[in-house]
């Protein structure tokens, strides 16, 4: 079965930092195109972050550029995504999802059940 | 950076119904262009892809065409499990857009 689990949501004070991961199994990791989309609480979907199957391309929304950093280990089927100065206004729930398999990231086929993230003091 | 327009932001009817939904870029994105389902305190199942293409176990009376610029979602004969949220989400660029979202509501 294809499955992303997302793990790592907490509570954090504003100006914190967190990191998020995603455990990928039932396909071939290496061979996707990874992102993650955060929601927050009765908001629309925002994607966040993706990055390409061997990590050399990776892409950002512009309000998180120099703040969030997204990466993979192939070896560990895993998709990290690490977040710096965090804002109130970023609490979310955060999904992590499968891309595309060529040179181009895709639609999302598959998503995990989400982590939430709450940034308060 | 493109924007993703989608109307209307709410939509009510009843099961049996025909609806449409629509999606608006703010640029030519091509054909690449995806529907997602959400219902409450659950992830996105995608629905389409590539504008037009059904993924994978999702029922035939579900349909999207568009190209370009405008977009559009059809339920051909609204049952019971389709009242959730719906969203269009770009990825003609490497950075992905998502439209703000349609309820779908009971009437």
């Amino acid at each position: 079965e294809v499955q992303l689990v997302e793990s790592g949501g907490a509570l954090v004070q504003p100006g914190g930092s967190l990191r998020l991961s995603c455990a990928a199994s039932g396909f071939t990791f290496s061979d996707y195109w990874m992102s993650w989309v955060r929601q927050a609480p009765g908001k629309g979907l925002e994607w966040v972050a993706n990055i390409k199957q061997d990590g050399s391309e990776k892409y950002y929304v512009d309000s998180v550029k120099g703040r969030f950093t997204i990466s993979r280990d192939n070896a560990k089927n895993s998709l990290d995504l690490q977040m710096n100065s965090l804002r109130a206004e970023e609490t979310a729930v955060f999904y992590c999802a499968k891309g595309g398999y060529g040179d181009y990231p895709d639609a999302f086929d598959v998503w995990g059940q989400g982590t939430l993230v709450t940034v308060s003091s | 950076d493109i924007q993703m327009t989608q109307s209307p932001s709410t939509l009510s009817a009843s099961v049996g119904d025909r609806v449409t939904i629509t999606c608006r870029a703010s640029q030519s994105i091509g054909s690449w262009l995806a529907w997602y389902q959400q219902k409450p305190r659950k992830a996105p199942k995608l629905l389409i892809y590539k504008a037009t293409n059904l993924a994978s176990g999702v029922p035939s009376r579900f349909t999207g065409s568009g190209s370009g610029t405008e977009f559009t979602l059809t339920i051909s004969s609204l049952q019971p499990d389709d009242f959730a949220t719906y969203y269009c989400q770009q990825y003609n660029s490497y950075s992905h857009t998502f439209g703000q979202g349609t309820k779908l509501e009971i009437k």
